[in-house]
């Protein structure tokens, strides 16, 4: 069983829809991150929630920080087609501050 | 330009014959790490290190060994590879281990073991 469970694995969906993203943990995380990964190539960081309860926007994108740190979400607003990708939660537990966990991934693709 | 690489890219290798996986970066970073991507189940952490000369194991590291002897590299050693160990593995490094850091990620190095 994985630290990190995201879901859904898959999801496909047309140009414009809106659409969440879940990262869920029974363990309480210091912070949490979302990385965007796409073919042959490694993840790239979206961005960093760090206090419970936080949100934060990046353009179409929502994120948010659970109020107990144990979860995450993350929302597209009329997604496109470039926000096809392998979207993947990260983060370090706040009981052994030196390791890292990355989510299970979910894999999106937005079909124009 | 501030990169992570890696070497190989791609190998095909047979069960029980040692390969080494290098991994440097050019930004002077303190934290990296070795992770192996696995379908369902996201990235897992191999082995990490907070610095020259300290190593410390992730979550799966059976059959991994790693040495930090320069800041800079961090080869991942698989002295008798098995079939279990197929995978594609990235290394990563970050300015720490502060839980705001950007891990910076490779290419990754696509390993089958036949």
């Amino acid at each position: 069983t994985q630290l990190l469970e995201q879901s859904p694995q898959f999801l496909s969906i047309q140009e414009g829809e809106n659409l969440t993203v879940y990262c869920n943990s029974s363990s309480v995380f210091s912070s949490l991150q979302w990385y965007r990964q796409e073919p042959g190539e490694g993840p790239v960081l979206l961005v960093t929630v760090v206090t419970g309860g936080e949100v934060k926007k990046l353009k179409r994108l929502t994120f948010q920080f659970g109020d107990a740190r144990k979860d995450s979400s993350l929302h597209i607003t009329a997604a496109q087609p470039g926000d096809t990708g392998l979207y993947l939660c990260a983060g370090v537990r706040r009981d052994t501050g030196n390791q890292f966990y990355f989510g299970t991934g979910t894999s999106l693709t937005v079909i124009p | 330009e501030a990169q992570v690489t890696q070497n190989p890219r791609y190998l095909i290798t047979v069960t029980g014959k040692k390969l080494t996986v290098t991994c440097s970066q050019n930004m002077n970073h303190e934290y990296m790490s070795w992770y192996r991507q696995d379908p369902g189940l996201g990235l897992r952490q191999i082995y990490y290190s907070m610095n020259v000369e300290v190593t410390d194991k992730g979550d799966v590291p059976e059959g991994y060994k790693v040495s930090r002897k320069e800041k800079r590299n961090f080869p991942l050693i698989l002295e008798s590879p098995s079939p279990n160990q197929t995978s594609l593995y990235f290394c990563a490094s970050s300015l720490g281990q502060g839980m705001t850091d950007t891990q910076y990620f490779g290419p990754g190095t696509r390993l089958t073991v036949l």
